[in-house]
Protein backbone atom coordinates (compact mmCIF):
# COMPACT_ATOMS: atom_id res chain seq x y z
CA UNK A 1 0.00 0.00 0.00
CA UNK A 2 0.84 3.42 -0.21
CA UNK A 3 1.03 5.78 2.69
CA UNK A 4 2.19 9.62 3.36
CA UNK A 5 1.68 11.48 6.23
CA UNK A 6 2.09 15.27 6.95
CA UNK A 7 0.68 17.19 9.87
CA UNK A 8 -2.48 18.78 9.01
CA UNK A 9 -1.78 22.36 10.19
CA UNK A 10 0.96 24.53 11.44
CA UNK A 11 1.58 27.85 12.88
CA UNK A 12 4.01 30.02 13.20
CA UNK A 13 5.06 34.00 12.96
CA UNK A 14 6.76 36.13 10.14
CA UNK A 15 10.26 35.89 10.15
CA UNK A 16 10.74 32.61 11.99
CA UNK A 17 11.75 29.34 10.21
CA UNK A 18 9.49 26.35 10.29
CA UNK A 19 9.64 22.83 9.48
CA UNK A 20 7.15 20.75 7.96
CA UNK A 21 7.83 16.94 7.65
CA UNK A 22 6.42 14.35 5.85
CA UNK A 23 6.62 10.30 6.18
CA UNK A 24 5.96 8.22 3.67
CA UNK A 25 5.21 4.15 2.36
CA UNK A 26 5.55 3.54 -1.20
CA UNK A 27 5.82 0.70 -3.34
CA UNK A 28 9.05 1.99 -5.02
CA UNK A 29 10.08 5.39 -4.90
CA UNK A 30 11.68 7.71 -8.02
CA UNK A 31 11.48 11.10 -6.09
CA UNK A 32 9.78 13.18 -3.64
CA UNK A 33 8.37 16.32 -4.59
CA UNK A 34 6.69 19.24 -2.82
CA UNK A 35 4.42 21.51 -3.83
CA UNK A 36 2.49 25.09 -2.00
CA UNK A 37 -0.91 25.44 -2.86
CA UNK A 38 -2.71 28.74 -1.80
CA UNK A 39 -6.72 28.60 -1.04
CA UNK A 40 -8.63 28.30 -4.74
CA UNK A 41 -5.71 28.32 -6.47
CA UNK A 42 -3.57 25.18 -8.38
CA UNK A 43 -0.45 23.51 -6.56
CA UNK A 44 3.06 24.92 -7.63
CA UNK A 45 6.39 23.46 -7.87
CA UNK A 46 8.41 23.89 -5.14
CA UNK A 47 11.28 21.31 -4.68
CA UNK A 48 12.49 17.67 -5.45
CA UNK A 49 14.52 15.07 -4.01
CA UNK A 50 15.64 11.92 -5.74
CA UNK A 51 19.02 11.42 -3.63
CA UNK A 52 19.34 11.73 -0.01
CA UNK A 53 20.46 15.23 1.67
CA UNK A 54 19.30 18.75 1.60
CA UNK A 55 18.56 20.90 -1.46
CA UNK A 56 18.36 24.09 -1.22
CA UNK A 57 16.64 27.40 -3.11
CA UNK A 58 16.60 30.45 -1.64
CA UNK A 59 14.23 30.42 1.36
CA UNK A 60 12.76 26.85 0.87
CA UNK A 61 15.12 23.96 1.50
CA UNK A 62 13.96 20.32 1.33
CA UNK A 63 15.44 17.16 3.02
CA UNK A 64 14.90 13.55 2.39
CA UNK A 65 15.66 10.55 4.14
CA UNK A 66 15.02 7.36 1.71
CA UNK A 67 15.97 4.71 4.43
CA UNK A 68 14.07 6.17 7.13
CA UNK A 69 10.85 7.21 4.42
CA UNK A 70 11.26 10.84 5.43
CA UNK A 71 11.38 14.43 4.35
CA UNK A 72 10.98 17.90 5.58
CA UNK A 73 10.15 21.12 3.55
CA UNK A 74 12.05 24.28 5.66
CA UNK A 75 11.31 27.18 5.54
CA UNK A 76 12.86 30.61 6.41
CA UNK A 77 12.35 34.27 7.11
CA UNK A 78 8.51 33.49 6.88
CA UNK A 79 6.14 36.19 5.49
CA UNK A 80 2.90 36.38 5.40
CA UNK A 81 2.63 34.95 1.91
CA UNK A 82 3.61 32.02 2.87
CA UNK A 83 0.36 30.97 4.38
CA UNK A 84 -0.89 28.46 2.34
CA UNK A 85 -1.26 24.31 2.26
CA UNK A 86 2.52 22.27 1.78
CA UNK A 87 1.62 19.35 -0.35
CA UNK A 88 4.38 16.26 0.05
CA UNK A 89 4.38 13.88 -2.71
CA UNK A 90 6.01 10.73 -3.80
CA UNK A 91 6.68 9.49 -7.37
CA UNK A 92 6.69 5.67 -7.02
CA UNK A 93 7.76 2.71 -9.55
CA UNK A 94 7.63 4.03 -13.13
CA UNK A 95 7.93 7.47 -13.45
CA UNK A 96 3.96 7.48 -13.69
CA UNK A 97 1.39 8.94 -11.06
CA UNK A 98 2.38 11.42 -7.96
CA UNK A 99 0.37 10.07 -3.96
CA UNK A 100 -0.11 13.63 -2.14
CA UNK A 101 -0.21 13.62 1.28
CA UNK A 102 -3.52 15.32 2.42
CA UNK A 103 -1.48 18.29 3.02
CA UNK A 104 -0.33 20.45 6.16
CA UNK A 105 -1.90 24.11 6.04
CA UNK A 106 0.42 26.94 7.69
CA UNK A 107 -0.78 30.03 9.21
CA UNK A 108 1.69 32.68 9.14
CA UNK A 109 1.28 35.24 11.72
CA UNK A 110 2.50 38.85 12.15
CA UNK B 1 9.43 27.29 -18.46
CA UNK B 2 7.15 24.53 -17.57
CA UNK B 3 3.67 26.56 -17.97
CA UNK B 4 0.53 24.43 -18.18
CA UNK B 5 -2.42 26.49 -19.18
CA UNK B 6 -6.11 25.44 -18.26
CA UNK B 7 -9.51 26.51 -19.67
CA UNK B 8 -12.13 27.21 -18.46
CA UNK B 9 -11.07 28.71 -14.98
CA UNK B 10 -14.56 28.55 -13.57
CA UNK B 11 -17.96 26.60 -15.15
CA UNK B 12 -21.89 27.03 -13.57
CA UNK B 13 -24.32 24.80 -15.56
CA UNK B 14 -27.39 23.17 -15.12
CA UNK B 15 -27.66 19.46 -13.88
CA UNK B 16 -27.60 17.14 -17.12
CA UNK B 17 -25.10 19.51 -19.32
CA UNK B 18 -21.34 18.10 -20.66
CA UNK B 19 -18.49 19.96 -20.04
CA UNK B 20 -15.07 20.00 -21.97
CA UNK B 21 -11.99 21.26 -19.96
CA UNK B 22 -9.10 21.58 -21.60
CA UNK B 23 -5.34 21.44 -20.29
CA UNK B 24 -2.28 22.88 -22.69
CA UNK B 25 1.14 22.45 -22.23
CA UNK B 26 2.80 25.63 -23.41
CA UNK B 27 6.61 25.09 -23.76
CA UNK B 28 7.24 21.68 -22.76
CA UNK B 29 5.79 18.56 -24.93
CA UNK B 30 3.48 16.70 -22.15
CA UNK B 31 4.35 13.17 -22.86
CA UNK B 32 2.15 12.15 -19.74
CA UNK B 33 -0.83 14.40 -18.29
CA UNK B 34 -3.32 13.80 -15.14
CA UNK B 35 -6.50 15.07 -14.21
CA UNK B 36 -7.24 15.37 -10.26
CA UNK B 37 -10.15 16.42 -8.50
CA UNK B 38 -9.94 18.34 -5.01
CA UNK B 39 -13.06 18.90 -2.55
CA UNK B 40 -12.44 22.18 -0.22
CA UNK B 41 -9.69 21.54 2.31
CA UNK B 42 -8.79 18.00 0.68
CA UNK B 43 -6.00 17.21 -0.97
CA UNK B 44 -5.74 16.34 -4.53
CA UNK B 45 -7.59 12.94 -5.65
CA UNK B 46 -6.18 11.29 -9.30
CA UNK B 47 -8.66 10.79 -10.90
CA UNK B 48 -6.80 9.44 -14.08
CA UNK B 49 -3.39 9.18 -16.23
CA UNK B 50 -3.21 9.91 -19.73
CA UNK B 51 -0.25 9.16 -22.16
CA UNK B 52 0.01 10.93 -25.78
CA UNK B 53 -1.67 8.49 -27.90
CA UNK B 54 -2.94 6.32 -25.66
CA UNK B 55 -6.21 5.30 -23.84
CA UNK B 56 -6.21 6.82 -20.35
CA UNK B 57 -5.65 4.96 -16.97
CA UNK B 58 -7.99 5.90 -14.81
CA UNK B 59 -7.94 5.57 -10.96
CA UNK B 60 -10.05 2.82 -8.53
CA UNK B 61 -14.10 4.17 -8.54
CA UNK B 62 -13.65 6.98 -11.50
CA UNK B 63 -16.03 6.00 -14.02
CA UNK B 64 -14.15 6.41 -17.38
CA UNK B 65 -17.80 6.38 -18.86
CA UNK B 66 -18.33 9.78 -16.92
CA UNK B 67 -15.37 11.30 -17.13
CA UNK B 68 -14.13 10.95 -20.58
CA UNK B 69 -10.18 12.08 -21.23
CA UNK B 70 -8.34 12.46 -24.59
CA UNK B 71 -4.90 13.01 -24.90
CA UNK B 72 -4.68 13.62 -28.71
CA UNK B 73 -0.90 15.18 -29.09
CA UNK B 74 1.96 16.14 -26.90
CA UNK B 75 0.33 19.76 -25.92
CA UNK B 76 -3.27 18.90 -25.12
CA UNK B 77 -5.72 16.80 -23.34
CA UNK B 78 -9.14 17.45 -22.76
CA UNK B 79 -11.52 15.89 -19.74
CA UNK B 80 -15.17 16.06 -20.60
CA UNK B 81 -17.28 15.46 -17.59
CA UNK B 82 -20.59 13.90 -19.39
CA UNK B 83 -23.76 14.42 -17.78
CA UNK B 84 -22.88 16.81 -14.92
CA UNK B 85 -24.84 16.23 -11.92
CA UNK B 86 -24.58 18.37 -8.46
CA UNK B 87 -22.47 16.16 -6.84
CA UNK B 88 -19.43 16.31 -9.98
CA UNK B 89 -19.29 19.99 -8.31
CA UNK B 90 -15.31 20.03 -7.34
CA UNK B 91 -12.16 21.79 -8.37
CA UNK B 92 -10.51 20.03 -11.29
CA UNK B 93 -6.94 20.28 -11.63
CA UNK B 94 -4.66 19.18 -14.26
CA UNK B 95 -0.79 18.72 -14.63
CA UNK B 96 1.37 17.61 -17.02
CA UNK B 97 5.09 16.26 -17.32
CA UNK B 98 7.08 15.93 -19.93
CA UNK B 99 9.67 12.83 -20.51
CA UNK B 100 11.82 11.22 -17.73
CA UNK B 101 12.58 12.45 -13.89
CA UNK B 102 10.49 15.92 -14.72
CA UNK B 103 7.76 17.13 -11.80
CA UNK B 104 4.61 17.59 -12.77
CA UNK B 105 3.44 21.10 -13.20
CA UNK B 106 -0.07 22.18 -12.69
CA UNK B 107 -2.73 24.12 -14.78
CA UNK B 108 -4.22 26.46 -13.03
CA UNK B 109 -8.03 24.57 -12.06
CA UNK B 110 -11.63 24.40 -13.11
CA UNK B 111 -14.09 25.24 -10.67
CA UNK B 112 -17.24 23.37 -11.72
CA UNK B 113 -20.28 24.14 -10.23
CA UNK B 114 -23.71 22.36 -10.92
CA UNK B 115 -26.93 23.72 -10.44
Amino acid sequence: GQNIDQPTEMTATEGAIVQINCTYQTSGFNGLFWYQQHAGEAPTFLSYNVLDGLEEKGRFSSFLSRSKGYSYLLLKELQMKDSASYLCAVRGRGFQKLVFGTGTRLLVSP
Amino acid sequence: GAVVSQHPSRVICKSGTSVKIECRSLDFQATTMFWYRQFPKKSLMLMATSNEGSKATYEQGVEKDKFLINHASLTLSTLTVTSAHPEDSSFYICSARGPGEQPQHFGDGTRLSIL
